[in-house]
């Protein structure tokens, strides 16, 4: 069964670092999506992407966010220079946008971002 | 805005045991409402669905049913097996076309 894939699982950086978080979603899917959750917080919404721009974001996704679809199989989200509280499992997700609405969204495993 | 609030865990049961996790929600319009299922190790996974009021969405023996009047979406299983160990997470999808998540509830089965 198709399914969605991130990598790195963990990823451990220093505080002002720049971190590239990667993603692969399902081949037909035409929506993508980045979600995080911080420790013993809620999964929240970062960003939806479709047809190569951003579509949706939150207020948490401020200039030092940014996505990007390099090729076509790739989508990833780039923290310019991390702070501590960047630190979170960061979900990616994607939605084949062709079917009823609500489209479901199938999630990747998640990246552990740890900014020390 | 948009908000969930589900039942803080963790919740430890034993085998066979009735498990009943609370969400309420907060939208605009008409929300639909999820549940996702997180196993140790994997990603999101959509247990169940219900798109409009009184709909009931099931799978793999959990239940739940869209309540309007309660602003509810109560997640139910009879009788819970080890494999049910996991994470769930109530969610809704509203006019912006994205998902609003819960906390969380983290289940232990113990045999």
């Amino acid at each position: 069964e198709p399914e969605v894939t991130q990598t790195p699982s963990h990823q451990v950086t220093q505080m002002g670092q720049e971190v590239i978080l990667r993603c692969v979603p399902i081949s037909n899917h035409l929506y993508f999506y980045w979600y995080r959750q911080i420790l013993g917080q809620k999964v929240e919404f970062l960003v939806s992407f479709y047809n190569n721009e951003i579509s949706e974001k939150s207020e948490i996704f401020d200039d030092q966010f940014s996505v990007e679809r390099p090729d076509g199989s790739n989508f990833t989200l780039k923290i310019r220079s991390t702070k501590l509280e960047d630190s979170a499992m960061y979900f990616c997700a994607s939605s084949d946008g062709q079917s009823l609405l609500p489209y479901e969204q199938y999630f990747g495993p998640g990246t552990r971002l740890t900014v020390t | 805005g948009n908000s969930v609030t589900q039942m803080e865990g963790p919740v430890t049961l034993s085998e066979e045991a009735f498990l009943t996790i609370n969400c309420t929600y907060t939208a605009t319009g008409y929300p639909s409402l999820f549940w996702y299922v997180q196993y140790p190790g994997e990603g999101l996974q959509l247990l169940l669905k219900a798109t409009k009021a009184d709909d009931k969405g099931s799978n793999k023996g959990f239940e739940a049913t869209y309540r309007k009047e309660t602003t509810s979406f109560h997640l139910e299983k009879g009788s819970v097996q080890v494999s049910d160990s996991a994470v769930y997470f109530c969610a809704l999808f509203s006019n912006d076309y994205k998902l609003s998540f819960g906390a969380g509830t983290t289940v232990t089965v113990r045999a």
